[in-house]
């Protein structure tokens, strides 16, 4: 049962362009929404959260935006580099949990 | 400050050997997680305990995987009669208590059963 759902499953963006990767979540309990980029070889590396009790949080050329009635969260990239390729996790936790639930991933690649 | 460590980095086992990965927490971080990632599974939730204690044991499969966490500086994920599907990067993680707080990995531990 997966309860995260991210899309697209790849992105390929041009140097400088925004790119927008995309989640869903099912359950309404869900309260926290972290971000992770890994890069082939690497872990998970934390980029950016989020609490529904904001709807966009920034962080330099990363931005979550949020809505909670429909239950999606994006993020966006702003000025794409080609250093940002590498597949992309949202996840999110219900309250008083602290286990995480990801998504499928997204592959993002930024050609020059 | 170092991060999360696990050890060893790379395992290859036969099938039906034991593996014991293991895991040695941000110094201070009070809750410790085992994930699994694969190809076709992703990025799969195994346990997690806090101050030491098992919290949430949902993701381990019912019969041949333990973890334990004897001490705060460290955790250990054991594996019985290994299989091939047991192949994957078992990441270890960890965060201050928790809650709303997204936990850091490790670089991950490869298991290979042959």
């Amino acid at each position: 049962q997966q309860q995260v759902r991210q899309s697209p499953q790849s992105l390929t963006v041009w140097e400088g362009e925004t790119a927008i990767l995309n989640c869903s979540y099912e359950d309404s309990t869900f309260d926290y929404f972290p971000w992770y980029h890994q890069f082939p070889g690497e872990s998970p590396a934390l980029l950016i959260a989020i609490r529904p009790v904001s709807n966009k949080k920034e962080d330099g050329r990363f931005t979550i935006f949020f809505n909670k009635r429909e239950k999606k969260f994006s993020l966006h990239i702003a000025d794409s580099q080609p250093g940002d390729s590498a597949t992309y996790f949202c996840a999110a936790n219900q309250g008083g949990s602290a286990k995480l639930i990801f998504g499928e991933g997204t592959k993002l690649t930024v050609s020059s | 400050n170092a991060g999360v460590i696990q050890t060893p980095r790379h395992k290859v086992t036969g099938k039906g050997q034991e593996a014991t990965l293991w895991c040695e927490p941000i110094s201070g971080h009070s809750a410790v997680f085992w994930y699994r990632q694969t190809i076709v599974q992703g990025l799969e939730f195994l346990t997690y305990f806090r101050n030491q204690a098992p919290i949430d044991d949902s993701g381990m499969p019912k019969e041949r995987f333990s973890a334990q966490m004897p001490n705060q500086s460290h955790s250990t994920l054991k594996i019985q009669s290994t299989q091939p599907q047991d192949s994957a990067v078992y990441l270890c993680a960890s965060s201050f208590d928790g809650n709303n707080q997204a936990p850091l990995f490790g670089e991950g531990t490869r298991l290979s059963v042959l």
